[in-house]
């Protein structure tokens, strides 16, 4: 799987947008981009995930550059409750049955802030 | 509420010693993948199983092995433990279906926290 970069630690302000980014420079064609997110003592929780073309659901939106080797999550009104890990990945096409490892980093430990 | 569990949420246990940690799958799911996550640390991919088969393991030695049944709910077993094993071991479902796709979401469990002395 290719490799991500993400800053350790980020601060956002109650209300305000977060924008997460992650460096993936050596992505390959056929390797989508997910976010998952560990708020502290629970499991990671799936956020979203793109191939090329910018992504919104109801949690987040995905931006991801035209050369794909970067992207930004954007939380629009980041709430105390998103205070969490935020781990950025890139894995390839899964298929029935193949093989689904995700590799996580470190992530980016963002805090909220009243 | 992811549907995924995990037992036991603590355990104690002392090197050298054998132990067996449990996950249910959200029900429907077919695959299930066990993590190791140190502290600080993202979680690790020790192997991952599909209808009752390991189909790809991560760099973890033989000691660590696991089952899946039937009904999808799953056992790690890790053997000769050592302080290092001392982690949160997390558990993943999805539902692999025909075809190809991307658009599965893997739900982790909570986590046993595993602590070897």
């Amino acid at each position: 799987d290719a490799k991500t970069t993400q800053p350790p630690s980020m601060d956002c302000a109650e209300g305000r947008a977060a924008n997460l980014p992650c460096n993936h420079s050596t992505i390959s064609g056929n390797e989508y981009v997910y976010w998952y997110r560990q708020i502290h003592s629970q499991g990671p929780q799936y956020i979203i995930h793109g191939l090329k073309n910018n992504e919104t659901n109801e949690m987040a939106s995905l931006i991801i550059t035209e050369d794909r080797k970067s992207s930004t999550l954007i939380l629009p009104h980041a709430t105390l409750r998103d205070t969490a890990v935020y781990y950025c990945i890139v894995r390839p096409y899964p298929v029935s049955g193949g093989y689904q490892k995700v590799t996580f980093g470190t992530g980016t430990k963002l805090q909220v802030i009243p | 509420e992811t549907g995924v569990t995990q037992s036991p949420t603590h355990l104690i246990k002392t090197r050298g010693q054998q132990v067996t940690l449990r996950c249910s799958s959200q029900s429907g799911h077919n695959t299930v993948s066990w993590y190791q996550q140190a502290l600080g640390q993202g979680p690790q991919f020790i192997f991952q199983y599909y209808r009752e088969e390991e189909n790809g393991r991560g760099n973890f030695p033989p000691r660590f092995s696991g089952l899946q049944f039937p009904n999808y709910s799953s056992e790690l077993n890790v053997n000769a433990l050592e302080l290092d094993d001392s982690a949160l071991y997390l558990c993943a479902s999805s539902q692999m279906g025909s075809g190809q796709g991307p658009s599965y979401e893997q739900y982790f469990g909570p986590g046993t926290r595993l602590t070897v002395t």
